[in-house]
């Protein structure tokens, strides 16, 4: 069965700590996709990265960065330099693809980061 | 805004009674889904949306719930007899209509039952 396991449930850190948060996910199919969210406490689900199975190559935006590991079954997110705004609750996700090709997608339970000033 | 918009933002309501959702999504987003989203927990899957046919929906679903898309544009969720158990967060999205592309999520609406 598809799973997403994010076993930290909170973080707290204090400004400008780098913080890691970790996701492990199963599945049985070989074409997938990954997926971070991010979600502040006004509710919405904000769109951080999709990664593809078959990329495996490290990506880094600005002051986030993500380390997809296929042996592993883990895709975990970096937040470096962290900041009061980066305060929220992080999703990770596979998506499972459905009859007719669309993709439905699997949430972990989420990490709520704290970062103090 | 061209993102993805949901009407109400909360609703409280009695238990028994009767409510509605409202989701809009992102003009050219063919694929439409519908999660629901209790305290603590990630989103789960309730239903997805090719144009105007339904074209899954989970066990979550029960015969209470409703979900339709007359048009292919935007999409209601009715939950008949509320129940005390349905207090959650619904959250809507939509996708291009290509292979497994981005989801991308509206605020979503806040629902307790009392």
């Amino acid at each position: 069965a598809q799973k997403v396991t994010q076993a930290q449930t909170e973080i707290s850190v204090v400004e400008k700590e780098d913080v890691t948060l970790d996701c492990v996910y199963e599945t049985r199919d070989t074409t997938y996709y990954l997926f971070w969210y991010k979600q502040p406490p006004s509710g919405e689900l904000v769109f951080l990265i999709r990664r593809n199975s078959f990329d495996e190559q490290n990506e880094i935006s600005g002051r986030y960065s993500w380390n997809f590991q296929k042996s592993t079954s883990s895709f975990n997110f970096t937040i470096t330099a962290s900041q009061v705004v980066d305060s929220a609750v992080y999703f990770c996700a596979l998506s499972e693809e459905g009859s007719g090709g669309y993709n439905k997608l699997i949430f972990g339970a989420g990490t709520r980061l704290a970062v103090h000033p | 805004d061209t993102g993805v918009s949901q009407d109400p933002r909360h609703k409280i309501t009695k238990r028994g009674q009767n409510v509605t959702f409202r989701c809009d999504p992102i003009s050219e987003h063919n694929r439409l889904y519908w999660y629901r989203q209790t305290l603590g927990q990630g989103p789960e899957f309730l239903t997805y949306f090719q144009n105007e046919a339904q074209l899954e929906k989970s066990r979550l679903l029960s015969d209470r719930f409703s979900a339709e898309r007359p048009k292919g544009s935007f999409s209601t969720l009715e939950i008949q007899r509320t129940e005390q158990g349905d207090s959650a967060m619904y959250l809507c999205a939509s996708s291009l209509d290509i292979g497994q592309e981005t989801q991308y999520f509206g605020p979503g609406t806040r629902l307790l039952v009392l």
